[in-house]
């Protein structure tokens, strides 16, 4: 059974300073991974898409890794802002559709 | 977790007919739910979201009336794709989330409807 977990669940940071978000899973077969980010009562922002074929995916000051071999994925954020501030959800898609996602990352970004 | 359902999980229809996806919390009263959709190779879209007693508040690109999302209850929503065509067909994935110190604003995701309008 595929899980998903996500270190740390909880990051303070002060703004300015690049970080990196960590989320691992259990199976290796996998057909994607996607990086999200929620904000208090919105639904997921889309951020980042790689497809299992792919090793990374950038988006302005945002780069996620994705190593399948070791169940691996990392979400850089270069430079952060205080509007960088939410939480930050990994999830998998199996072939058969099945989506799991991580519990979460909540992102604080000190001004 | 709490757990949610969604039926059905597959669906093949027509061009022109309407389909009806259900959403249930099974575990828990909700007060906020939310509609993704995922096209191929695309990653999940947020569609729509409602909240308890309100109308749901669409997306930028989502037709409302092409959508119809019908929050009954706390723990039963409905999106009821109408006269779908064949561009509609996608994977529709709903969630239940409430705000509790607990559970901090934690969403919880049914398993997904594939549709495929022929």
């Amino acid at each position: 059974k595929q899980e998903v977990t996500q270190i740390p669940a909880a990051l303070s940071v002060p703004e300015g300073e690049n970080l990196v978000l960590n989320c691992s899973f259990t199976d290796s077969a996998i057909y994607n991974l996607q990086w999200f980010r929620q904000d208090p009562g919105k639904g997921l922002t889309s951020l980042l898409l790689i497809q299992s074929s792919q090793r990374e995916q950038t988006s302005g000051r945002l780069n996620a890794s994705l190593d399948k071999s070791s169940g691996r994925s990392t979400l850089y954020i270069a430079a952060s802002q205080p509007g960088d501030s939410a939480t930050y959800l990994c999830a998998v898609q199996e072939r058969d559709d099945k989506i799991i996602f991580g519990k979460g990352t909540r992102l604080h970004i000190l001004p | 977790g709490a757990v949610v359902s969604q039926h059905p999980s597959r669906v093949i229809c027509k061009s022109g007919t309407s389909v009806k996806i259900e959403c249930r919390s099974l575990d828990f009263q909700a007060t906020t739910m939310f509609w993704y959709r995922q096209f191929p190779k695309q990653s999940l879209m947020l569609m729509a979201t409602s909240n308890e007693g309100s109308k749901a508040t669409y997306e930028q690109g989502v037709e409302k009336d092409k959508f119809l999302i019908n929050h009954a209850s706390l723990t039963l929503s409905t999106l009821t794709v109408t006269s779908a065509h064949p561009e509609d067909s996608s994977f529709y994935i709903c969630s239940y989330a409430y705000n509790r110190a607990s559970f901090y604003n934690e969403q919880f995701f049914g398993p997904g409807t594939r549709l495929t309008v022929l």
